[in-house]
C-alpha cells in the first residue's frame, strides 16, 4: 500500500517569499496521478496542480508543480496573502490516497 | 457553473445508519466518476469511495468496506453514501467531489461545500 509523506508539517514564511512543498511517496507513483490541493479553514479543498505539473483551471502561475516516481514538489513562487493555508498531495490512480498536509503559517 | 450540494448529514448515534446526498448541476453528471472524501474534525482529506461514471465500478477505503455504499442515480443527477454500522471515528465533513471523465481516474476538479456527521451515542 502505497503511503505519501508530506513535508514539512507546517512552514511558516512571509508574503513575497518563495515556500516549496514535498511530498513523497513510499513507491513509484504515476505523474499523470498526481495532485495538489489548497484548502482554508471553513471551506472544501480546492484543486491546484494535476498530472504533477498542470495547473487546474483559474490557477495562477505562481503555483508550479514537479517531479516525478517518488518525490514530487509543489512550489508557490512568491508567497500571497491568499495563499496561507494547508496544502495536500494525492495520488488518484486505482485507490485515492491523500498526504497528510503542509500547513504553511505566516510568519 | 458545476456545483455539488451535500445533504443528509447529522448527529447519529453508534450502530446506526445515515444516507447521503450529493445533487449535481452544471455538468452532464452521467460522464463523470465521483468520490467521496471525509475529514475528521482538525484532521486531514480521507477518501472515502468512488463509483465510475456508469455505477458499475466501486471502489472503497478499508476503513468503511463493507459498512458503506456508494451509488449514483444519472436520471437524477445524484451521488449517494449509504453508511451503516457507524462508529465514533465516522465523525466528519463528508465532501462529494467530481472525478474522471468516462472510465479514468481524474483528479477531483470540483467539490462541494460539504455536510457533517457526527456519530455519538
Amino acid at each position: 500500500e502505497i503511503v505519501l509523506t508530506q513535508s514539512p508539517g507546517t512552514l511558516s514564511l512571509s508574503p513575497g517569499e518563495r515556500a516549496t512543498l514535498s511530498c513523497r511517496a513510499s513507491q513509484s507513483v504515476s505523474s499523470t496521478y498526481l495532485a495538489w490541493y489548497q484548502q482554508k479553514p471553513g471551506q472544501a479543498p480546492r484543486l491546484l496542480i494535476y498530472g504533477a505539473s498542470s495547473r487546474a483551471t483559474g490557477i495562477p502561475d505562481r503555483f508550479s508543480g514537479s517531479g516525478s516516481g517518488t518525490d514530487f514538489t509543489l512550489t508557490i513562487s512568491r508567497l500571497d496573502p491568499e495563499d496561507f493555508a494547508v496544502y495536500y498531495c494525492q495520488q488518484f490512480g486505482s485507490t485515492p490516497l491523500f498526504g497528510q498536509g503542509t500547513k504553511v503559517e505566516i510568519k | 457553473q458545476v456545483q455539488l450540494v451535500e445533504s443528509g448529514g447529522g448527529v447519529v448515534q453508534p450502530g446506526r445508519s445515515l444516507r447521503l446526498s450529493c445533487a449535481a448541476s452544471g455538468f452532464t453528471f452521467s460522464y463523470y466518476g465521483m468520490h467521496w472524501v471525509r475529514q475528521a474534525p482538525g484532521k486531514g482529506l480521507e477518501w472515502v469511495a468512488a463509483i465510475w461514471y456508469d455505477g458499475n465500478n466501486k471502489y472503497y477505503a478499508d476503513s468503511v468496506k463493507g459498512r458503506f455504499t456508494i451509488s449514483r442515480d444519472n436520471s437524477k443527477n445524484t451521488l449517494y453514501l449509504q453508511m451503516n454500522s457507524l462508529r465514533a471515528e465516522d465523525t466528519a465533513i463528508y465532501y462529494c467531489a467530481r472525478g474522471g471523465y468516462y472510465g479514468d481516474w481524474g483528479p477531483h476538479d470540483y467539490w462541494g461545500q460539504g455536510t457533517l456527521v457526527a456519530v455519538s451515542s
